[in-house]
Order: C-alpha cells, then structure tokens, then sequence
C-alpha cells in the first residue's frame, strides 16, 4: 500500500525559504511516476505547483517557477520541495501526491498535507 | 496556461437526485488528461475519474464523466450522503492546473 506523508515547518517568516519533504512507502523512484506537489490556500481551490521525476527532471508551474526548486532522494525515497522569497500569499496545506501512468499521471495518492503559516 | 472553468460554482441538491457537473478548458485537451477529484473539508483529494471517463479503483458506478476537446462533464446518477463535497477538475496535456471546484451542497 503505497503512502505519501508530508513534513516540514509549520511557520516560515516573510522572505525565508519554505521547505518541505515528502516520504514516500510501498513504492520506489525507480518507477515511471511523477512527484508532484500541490497547495491549497485557506478557502481556496487547489494549485499545481511543481513535480519531479526519478531522475531529477522537473516541471513547475510558471507563476512559481522562479521560486522553486524540487529535488528527490532515492537514498530516502523521499522527494523535497524549496519555495523562496515567500509571503503570506504563500500560506497554504501543502499536498505530495503521485502521478501514475496507469492512470494516465493524475494523481492517485496523495499524502494528508501540512498547513504552512508564512508570518513573522 | 490551459485554463479550466468549472460550473456550476455551488449545486444545491438532495440526496437520490442527479449531478451535472461541467469543465470547460480554454484550448482543446487530450481526453486522456481530464482528470476529477472529490474533495471533502479537511481531508485531501481523491482521485475519482482519469482519462475523462475511467473510473479510479473503488470508485462507485453512481459516478461517471464525459466529454471531449474543451467540455467535459462529470455526472453523479444519484447522490448518496457522502457525496456532497467539493470536486475539481484537472488536465495534465500541458502543464498542470486544476478548475476552481463546484461545491455540491444538500438543498
């Protein structure tokens, strides 16, 4: 049974460097998936922000693009996402979900999301 | 940026009654990458239709999607208790982005 589980700071400061990391079980980065990261603003719909494969490639989304770097560990089996300069527009429940083939890369599991409070 | 424009915003019906639930995509999209997800508060998504018509694993037979180029639909034949929720739709042709939801709430 594969899981995604986030973790991270609960509290970044207006300027820092948000910084999460998703452990993954019951499935490995040698397989053909996507690691995505996805975010939900208080009240608000949810946003793509950017995926990465077993072997590092990486998409993101445009409007973020210049903040962001993700990366994987298959040491660890986990996958970490950096967002930079954050404000409180940045304030969100911060999702990891996978991207299979078998379902045509959207996404069938998702860990439970950390909220992520940017404030001083 | 492919952008998707669900309707209605909110749905107002009562259990045993027949959803309708639309996304239209600003450029034609494979239907190979429509997705829809349910999603209720506190919890995250849950994948419930990929390829625009395919049943995710476990999902009932009440739901079920359609559609094609730049309009698809997602109809749930009769709704059951845990059915009200919030559900997007998702492409994932180019890029990724995902449909603002409609709330489907108990009239």
């Amino acid at each position: 049974q594969v899981q995604l589980q986030e973790s991270g700071p609960g509290l970044v400061k207006p300027s820092g460097t948000l910084s999460l990391t998703c452990a993954v079980s019951g499935d490995s980065f040698t397989s053909s998936n996507w690691w995505s990261w996805v975010r939900q603003p208080p009240g608000k719909g949810l946003e793509w922000i950017g995926e990465v494969y077993h072997s590092g490639l990486t998409k993101y989304n445009p409007s973020l693009k210049s903040r962001l770097s993700m990366s994987v560990d298959k040491s660890k089996n986990q996958f970490s996402l950096k967002l930079s300069s954050v404000t409180a527009a940045d304030t969100a429940v911060y999702y990891c979900a996978r991207g299979i083939i078998a379902v045509a890369y959207a996404f069938d599991i998702w860990g439970r999301g950390t909220k992520v409070t940017v404030s001083s | 940026e492919i952008v998707l424009t669900q309707s209605p915003g909110t749905l107002s019906l009562s259990p045993g009654e027949r959803a309708t639930l639309s996304c239209r995509a600003s450029q034609s999209i494979s239907s190979s990458f429509l997705a829809w997800y349910q999603q209720k508060p506190g919890q995250a998504p849950r994948l419930l239709i990929f390829s625009a018509s395919l049943r995710a694993t476990g999902i009932p037979d009440r739901f079920s999607g359609s559609g094609s180029g730049t309009d698809f639909t997602l109809t749930i034949s009769r709704l059951e208790p845990e059915d009200f929720a919030v559900y997007y739709c998702q492409q994932n042709d180019a890029s990724r982005t995902f449909g603002q939801g409609t709330t489907v709430e108990i009239k």
